[in-house]
């Protein structure tokens, strides 16, 4: 299987607080994707991170990606309880043309 | 724009029966693709389109097969449903390459008794 994980599978927090959670993947890339899944819902894109790129940010998110590790994290700053939701990253795989996407961290944001 | 949109929401198959998932975009994407997402394993991919006209397996192609019925409708068909199949199944559509995000539908939760 070409998909990543996340760590941890669960996580649980403070309103206010940061969540921090990581993305581990098995073959090289060319970008590396972070989504959001609100219950029963589809996915939602947050933020795109190249391969020769090491930190990005988007509003209260910042993405660090080490490609020496195969590794990504995510952090949302300041969490609110609208960020309650599943997160997960994707990888575009070793021909670039698909998203492999891991198996997510639930996040809930207790008010 | 109505983006990606999938029908049915939910669906209900005795094992053995056949249907077809329908999904179509209006970004005028290139790629499409098929995912499937039980719990604890994240999205696995079933199929994709990376262009009209061409499709190729994915992860989990198993037991399904796909139509690119043009550049906006790409459809995932199952021949002979097995409880296995049982699952949510979300269509995303994306631009020329993975460079771009990925636009998701909202799933059809379909359960094989």
């Amino acid at each position: 299987s070409q998909q990543g994980e996340e760590d941890p599978q669960a996580l649980s927090i403070q309103e206010g607080e940061n969540a921090t959670m990581n993305c581990s993947y098995k073959t090289s890339i060319n970008n590396l994707q972070w989504y959001r899944q609100n219950s029963g819902r589809g996915l939602v894109h947050l933020i795109l991170i190249r391969s020769n790129e090491r930190e990005k940010h988007s509003g209260r998110l910042r993405v660090t990606l080490d490609t020496s590790k195969k590794s990504s994290s995510l952090l949302i700053t300041a969490s609110r309880a609208a960020d309650t939701a599943s997160y997960f990253c994707a990888t575009d795989g070793i021909t670039g043309n698909q998203f492999y996407f891991g198996t997510g961290t639930s996040l809930t944001v207790i008010p | 724009n109505a983006g990606v949109t999938q029908t049915p929401k939910f669906q209900v198959l005795k094992t053995g029966q056949s249907m077809t998932l329908q999904c179509a975009q209006d970004m005028n994407h290139n790629s499409m693709y098929w995912y499937r997402q039980d719990p604890g394993m994240g999205l696995r991919l079933i199929y994709y389109s990376a262009s009209e006209g061409t499709t190729d397996k994915g992860e989990v192609p198993n037991g399904y097969n796909v139509s690119r019925l043009n550049k906006r409708e790409f459809s995932l068909r199952l021949e002979s449903a097995a409880p296995s199949q049982t699952s949510v199944y979300f269509c995303a559509s994306s631009g020329w390459s993975v460079s771009t995000e990925a636009f998701f539908g909202q799933g059809t939760r379909l359960t094989v008794v």
